[in-house]
């Protein structure tokens, strides 16, 4: 299995722009999650879904955050308008059912919002 | 909620010299306990994990500790080597059924020097 995969893996953008990132998840995995990573909060769980469905979003830090799984096989988190205290590495990992606690992760998007 | 604390935050050793990293723990009811290792440009990865039901566990060069009536628990790498090098992550579940929320300690750099 190619693992979770995340695209793009480095994303430069100016502030107000809108930002979209993608990842595709390990097939077969019931769990999908979007985390934020920076120096100052370290990881922070941002929402996450359970077969596609959105169970919990507590951590999206605000209404310009978004998340969408229309399928299994992917899903995106959108920033708009993007802010410059949006910079940091967004992750996305999955789990199955049978070891829901054991996270993969993909390897990031590092976002840098000017 | 749960919260974990890891130390120490910065950690060097000689190359072929021990690394302990310790985290504590808050909930009682968490007792599954990962270790996750985050090397430079990369997302977490999986590298050793423990339960309640478990005082010790042994893969290679690397050990977890658990003591779960002071609510600590440890990683322990044997024979260091520059590889080693990395940010380390301890993180504590609670293993109730559904989906428990990851709570994830605030990392430790560790350094093998050559």
């Amino acid at each position: 299995d190619a693992g979770v995969i995340q695209s793009p893996r480095h994303e430069v953008t100016e502030m107000g722009q809108e930002v979209t990132l993608r990842c595709k998840p390990i097939s077969g995995h019931d769990y999908l999650f979007w985390y934020r990573q920076t120096m100052m909060r370290g990881l922070e769980l941002l929402i996450y879904f359970n077969n596609n469905v959105p169970i919990d979003d507590s951590g999206m830090p605000e209404d310009r955050f978004s998340a969408k799984m229309p399928n299994a096989s992917f899903s995106t988190l959108k920033i708009q308008p993007s802010e410059p205290r949006d910079s940091a590495v967004y992750f996305c990992a999955s789990s199955p059912w049978t070891r829901r606690e054991t996270q993969y992760f993909g390897p990031g998007t590092r976002l840098l919002v000017l | 909620g749960e919260n974990v604390e890891q130390h120490p935050s910065t950690l060097s050793v000689q190359e072929g010299d021990s690394a302990v990293i310790k985290c504590t723990y808050s909930d009682s009811a968490s007792n599954y306990f990962p270790w996750y290792k985050q090397e430079l440009g990369k997302g977490p990865q999986l590298i050793i994990d423990i339960r309640s039901n478990v005082g010790e566990k042994k893969d290679q060069r690397i050990a977890v500790t658990l003591n779960k009536t002071a609510k600590h628990f440890s990683l322990h790498i044997t024979e260091t080597q520059p590889e080693d090098s990395a940010v380390y992550f301890c993180a504590a579940i609670p293993d109730s059924g559904g989906y428990q929320k990851v709570t994830f300690g605030t990392g430790t750099k560790l350094q093998v020097i050559p």
